[in-house]
C-alpha cells in the first residue's frame, strides 16, 4: 500500500460546480496536511495548509482532515476556468517527534482538474 | 522577495556530460529540498538539507550530488547524466517552524539524450 494515494484524474466539470478532490494514507504519525496547486509548466504553489484534524475555510476552498479515516478533502466552490491545474496532497509527521526524515514531506500523485466556461 | 529562484529554466544534456542545477532561495529559510516530478508519478524527493553543511539522501538519490554551503544556496550536481535523469527539477525551501510547508521555485526541465 503506497504512503499517500490520490486519484491523478483527468477530473473535468463545468464553470459554477463544486469540486471534491480527495487523498488516502496509511501513515498515521501524519499530522501536517497540505494542498498544493500547480499550473502547467510552473511550481507547486501551497493553496492550502491544516494541522491535524478538523477543516479550514478560505474563500472558496475548504480542506478537511479526518484522521481516523486517514483521508482528506479539498473542495472548491464555484468553479472557475482558472481553477484548472494539478492538486497535489501533501502530508507530514513533522520533524519533532521521530526525527529528520519524518518532517519530508510525501505528496500525491496530482489530480488534474479542468474547469469549462 | 523573489523567494524560491532556479537556473536554468531548460537543458539539454548528452549522455555522459555533467550539469549543476541552481537553486537559491531569499527567505532566510534553514530547509532546502530537491525533487524531480516525471508525468503522472508526482514528486519525489532526491536530496534535502537541514542547513548549511549538512545534506541528507531523499528517495531517489542515485546520480545525483548537493552541497549546502550557506543557507541561500542548494545545486544539485549531475555527474554522469543518463535519459533516466530527463524530468523536472524543483528547488523548495521551508523554514523550522514545525508546520512543514514548503515554497517552490519554478522548476528546470532537463533533458538527456
Amino acid at each position: 500500500q503506497k504512503e499517500v494515494e490520490q486519484d491523478p484524474g483527468p477530473l473535468s466539470v463545468p464553470e459554477g460546480a463544486i469540486v471534491s478532490l480527495n487523498c488516502t494514507y496509511s501513515n498515521s504519525a501524519f499530522q501536517y496536511f497540505m494542498w498544493y496547486r500547480q499550473y502547467s509548466r510552473k511550481g507547486p504553489e501551497l493553496l492550502m495548509y491544516t494541522y491535524s484534524s478538523g477543516n479550514k475555510e478560505d474563500g472558496r476552498f475548504t480542506a478537511q482532515v479526518d484522521k481516523s479515516s486517514k483521508y482528506i478533502s479539498l473542495f472548491i466552490r464555484d468553479s472557475q476556468p482558472s481553477d484548472s491545474a494539478t492538486y497535489l496532497c501533501a502530508m507530514s509527521a513533522g520533524r519533532g517527534n521521530y526525527g529528520g526524515s519524518q518532517g519530508n514531506l510525501i505528496f500525491g500523485k496530482g489530480t488534474k482538474l479542468s474547469v469549462k466556461p | 522577495n523573489a523567494g524560491v529562484t532556479q537556473t536554468p529554466k531548460f537543458r539539454i544534456l548528452k549522455i555522459g556530460q555533467s550539469m549543476t542545477l541552481q537553486c537559491t532561495q531569499d527567505m532566510n529559510h534553514n530547509y532546502m529540498y530537491w525533487y524531480r516530478q516525471d508525468p503522472g508519478m508526482g514528486l519525489k524527493l532526491i536530496y534535502y538539507s537541514v542547513g548549511a553543511g549538512i545534506t541528507d539522501k531523499g528517495e531517489v538519490p542515485n546520480g545525483y550530488n548537493v552541497s549546502r554551503s550557506t543557507t541561500e544556496d542548494f545545486p544539485l550536481r549531475l555527474e554522469l547524466a543518463a535519459p533516466s535523469q530527463t524530468s523536472v527539477y524543483f528547488c523548495a525551501s521551508s523554514t523550522p517552524d514545525g508546520r512543514e510547508t514548503q515554497y517552490f521555485g519554478p522548476g528546470t526541465r532537463l533533458l538527456v539524450l
